[in-house]
């Protein structure tokens, strides 16, 4: 049973052109959500988190939006560079202090020049 | 070095043997992780160390898998009696401590085993 949910496995976008990631999820007890990158060959890079307490967090060009009503979060990317090409997972836990974090199966993410 | 690191990189096995894989986790992190990753599956939690001791070892699939960390720092994944399932990226992550705020996890690059 897949808890976190990242329903496209594949996005292709124009250099500097919005990317838009979306991850869905389950479990109403899941409070602190992340997004980590992933080129090949290399491990999972943190990229941006937030907390169920906000609907928005930003960093540069990164934005993750949370809707828990929804139980939906995404990530957007503005402007797309084609080194962001890679894989990108969603991530949740029950609290920001846990060590257990689930796991969605990633959206490779493909900017083209 | 600066980062987690992980041996061997690749790792190919023949099934029913007996296998160690090694993490080297960022000096000073307290807390140690191992994840699996099979192929299109993001990664799934297998075990977490606060310092010498196993704090949850619920996502071990079975009595063949074991891990360490006798003294706090390096971790060894071990698998017996390997079996063709077993194949995947197994990644190891280590963070400054557990059970704290915004507790970001650093992932090694992984090590892929492939059971013959």
């Amino acid at each position: 049973d897949q808890q976190v949910k990242q329903n496209s496995p594949s996005l292709s976008v124009q250099e500097g052109r919005i990317s838009i990631l979306n991850c869905d999820y389950t479990n109403s007890m899941f409070d602190y959500f992340l997004w980590y990158k992933k080129y090949p060959a290399e491990g999972p890079t943190f990229l941006i988190s937030i907390s169920s307490i906000k609907d928005k967090n930003e960093d540069g060009r990164f934005t993750v939006f949370l809707n828990k009503s929804a139980k939906h979060l995404s990530l957007h990317i503005v402007p797309s560079q084609p080194g962001d090409s890679a894989v990108y997972f969603c991530a949740a836990s029950p609290n920001s202090g846990t060590y257990k974090y689930i796991f969605g199966t990633g959206t490779r993410l493909k900017v083209l020049a | 070095g600066a980062g987690v690191s992980q041996t061997p990189s690749n790792k190919v096995t023949e099934k029913g043997k007996y296998v160690e894989l090694r993490c080297d986790p960022i000096s000073g992190h307290t807390a140690l992780y191992w994840y699996r990753q099979s192929l299109g599956q993001g990664p799934e939690f297998l075990i977490y160390f606060q310092g010498t001791g196993a704090a949850d070892d619920s996502g071990l699939p079975n009595d063949r898998f074991f891990a360490v960390r006798p003294e706090g720092s390096v971790s060894t994944l071990k698998i017996q009696r390997t079996e063709r399932g077993d194949s995947a990226v197994y990644l190891c992550a280590s963070s400054l401590l557990a059970g704290a705020s915004y507790n970001e996890q650093f992932f090694g690059p992984g090590t892929r085993l492939t059971v013959l």
